[in-house]
C-alpha cells in the first residue's frame, strides 16, 4: 500500500532561520514519482517540485532543496533563509507508476515564518 | 495559459440540496482529477478520469457523490442530496502524462462548498 507521512505537523521559524520539512513515503513499486506541492493562505496548490523513483540527485532552486534517499524512504524539504512570505502549509505526495499519474498526500506541515 | 478553472469558488446550501460543482482542465491535459480537502482527512481523491473515462472511483464517498466528464474540456461533480459532512473544499486538478511519465498535477483554485 501508498502511504506518504509528513510527521511535522506545524513548524515555526523566525525569518532567516534555516528549516526542514520531513517526508517519509512507503510504495511496493520500483517506479514512483514523490511531489512537492504548497498551499498559501490564500488556499490554492502551487507545484513545487517532482522527483521519480530513478533520479536520487538532490536538487536545489534558489532558496529550496530537496533531498532524496531511497534507502531510507524520504524526501525532505529544506527552505534556506526562509521568509514570511514562505508561511503555508506544505505537502508532499507520491505517485506510482501504473496508478494513472493520482496522488497520494501526506496530511501537510503548516509552516509559520514570523518577522 | 489558462490555469485549470472551477466553478463556484464559494457555494453555501441548505442540508438535502442538490449541489453541482465544475471544472475546466487545462487543455490537452488528458488526465482530470477530483479531490476534497477537510481537516480532518486532507486532501483525498475523490475520483480521476483520463482521455474522459473515470478510472478510478474507490474515493467517492457514497452514492450521492456522481462525477461526469462529458467531454475532453469540462467535468462535474454532484452530491446530491447534499449533507454537512460535505462540507469541504472540493479542487480540480489535471495533468498530462507523456511518454508513460507522471505529470505533475496543476490545480484550480477549489470550490469552498458548506451545507447548513
Amino acid at each position: 500500500a501508498q502511504k506518504v507521512t509528513q510527521a511535522q505537523t506545524e513548524i515555526s521559524v523566525v525569518e532567516k532561520e534555516d528549516v526542514t520539512l520531513d517526508c517519509v513515503y512507503e510504495t511496493r513499486d520500483t517506479t514512483y514519482y514523490l511531489f512537492w506541492y504548497k498551499q498559501p493562505p490564500s488556499g490554492e496548490l502551487v507545484f513545487l517540485i517532482r522527483r521519480n523513483s530513478f533520479d536520487e540527485q538532490n536538487e536545489i532552486s534558489g532558496r529550496y532543496s530537496w533531498n532524496f534517499q531511497k534507502s531510507t524512504s524520504s524526501f525532505n524539504f529544506t527552505i534556506t533563509a526562509s521568509q514570511v512570505v514562505d508561511s503555508a502549509v506544505y505537502f508532499c505526495a507520491l505517485s506510482e507508476h501504473n496508478q494513472g499519474g493520482k496522488l497520494i498526500f501526506g496530511q501537510g506541515t503548516e509552516l509559520s515564518v514570523k518577522p | 495559459d489558462a490555469g485549470v478553472i472551477q466553478s463556484p469558488r464559494h457555494e453555501v446550501t441548505e442540508m438535502g440540496q442538490e449541489v453541482t460543482l465544475r471544472c475546466k482542465p487545462i487543455s490537452g491535459h488528458d488526465y482530470l482529477f477530483w479531490y476534497r480537502q477537510t481537516m480532518m482527512r486532507g486532501l483525498e481523491l475523490l475520483i480521476y478520469f483520463n482521455n474522459n473515462v473515470p478510472i478510478d472511483d474507490s474515493g467517492m464517498p457514497e452514492d450521492r457523490f456522481s462525477a461526469k466528464m462529458p467531454n475532453a474540456s469540462f467535468s462535474t461533480l454532484k452530491i446530491q442530496p447534499s449533507e454537512p459532512r460535505d462540507s469541504a473544499v472540493y479542487f480540480c486538478a489535471s495533468s498530462l502524462r507523456t511518454g508513460g511519465n507522471t505529470g505533475e498535477l496543476f490545480f484550480g483554485e477549489g470550490s469552498r462548498l458548506t451545507v447548513l
